[in-house]
């Protein structure tokens, strides 16, 4: 098994512009979700999904939309980059939200 | 709504035990747990308790929960150079069962 698996591992963007950060696990898990991480303040939840074709909003959704066509992708959207989105994104996965979830290796984003 | 808090910074000399604390806000919580991140890595699960249990050992780890004032300790006998991590404790709970909250991350150094 890869586990979870994040690309790219480095981003840089102007803002504005937009990209996708993309999520895959073969761990048949259902629940999905994505954080960044600043300094300071630990991990956020941005969205989440727990199972194909479902997903709800997290405790910092704006500026980011998901979908979750498959139950093993599930992209993460910038539509605008803003520089208040730097930061560094992880994917993690898990049987339901209370299991142990299994996190990529995350993606660091610089938008300037 | 709820919130985990924890110490920013943790610093222990080799060879000592390192206490690392955490307290939450949902008296629901169900689920506690100890996460570690390594330099560059992504959240891996050290530990977890469940909420109707007191402590955990797991061979260097000590995990004590005090239901009663909301607090969480993990305790790491014989601190190693190779502890040198983040630390965060998250939650899970029944007024927000599809969602793990995460503290802030306690950082550990090692001194020798």
């Amino acid at each position: 098994n890869a586990g979870v698996t994040q690309t790219p591992k480095f981003q840089v963007l102007k803002t504005g512009q937009s990209m996708t950060l993309q999520c895959a696990q073969d761990m048949n898990h259902e629940y999905m979700s994505w954080y960044r991480q600043d300094p300071g303040m630990g991990l956020r939840l941005i969205h989440y999904s727990v199972g194909a074709g479902i997903t709800d909003q997290g405790e910092v959704p704006n500026g980011y939309n998901v979908s979750r066509s498959t139950t093993e992708d599930f992209p993460l959207r910038l539509l605008l980059a803003a520089p208040s989105q730097t930061s560094v994104y992880f994917c993690a996965s898990s049987y339901g939200a209370k299991d142990t979830q299994y996190f990529g290796p995350g993606t660091r984003l610089t938008v300037l | 709504g709820e919130d985990v808090e924890q110490s920013l910074f943790l610093s222990v000399r080799e060879g000592d035990s390192s206490v690392i604390n955490c307290t939450y806000t949902d008296s629901s919580s169900t689920y506690l747990y100890w996460y570690k991140q390594e330099p560059g890595a992504g959240l891996q699960l050290l530990t977890y308790i469940f909420s109707n249990m007191d402590m955990k050992q797991d061979q260097r780890l000590t995990v004590l929960l005090n239901k009663k004032d909301k607090h969480l300790s993990l305790r790491i006998a014989d601190t190693q150079t190779g502890d040198s991590a983040i630390y965060f404790c998250a939650e899970t709970a029944y007024s927000s069962a599809s969602k793990i909250i995460f503290g802030s991350g306690t950082r550990l150094s090692i001194r020798p």
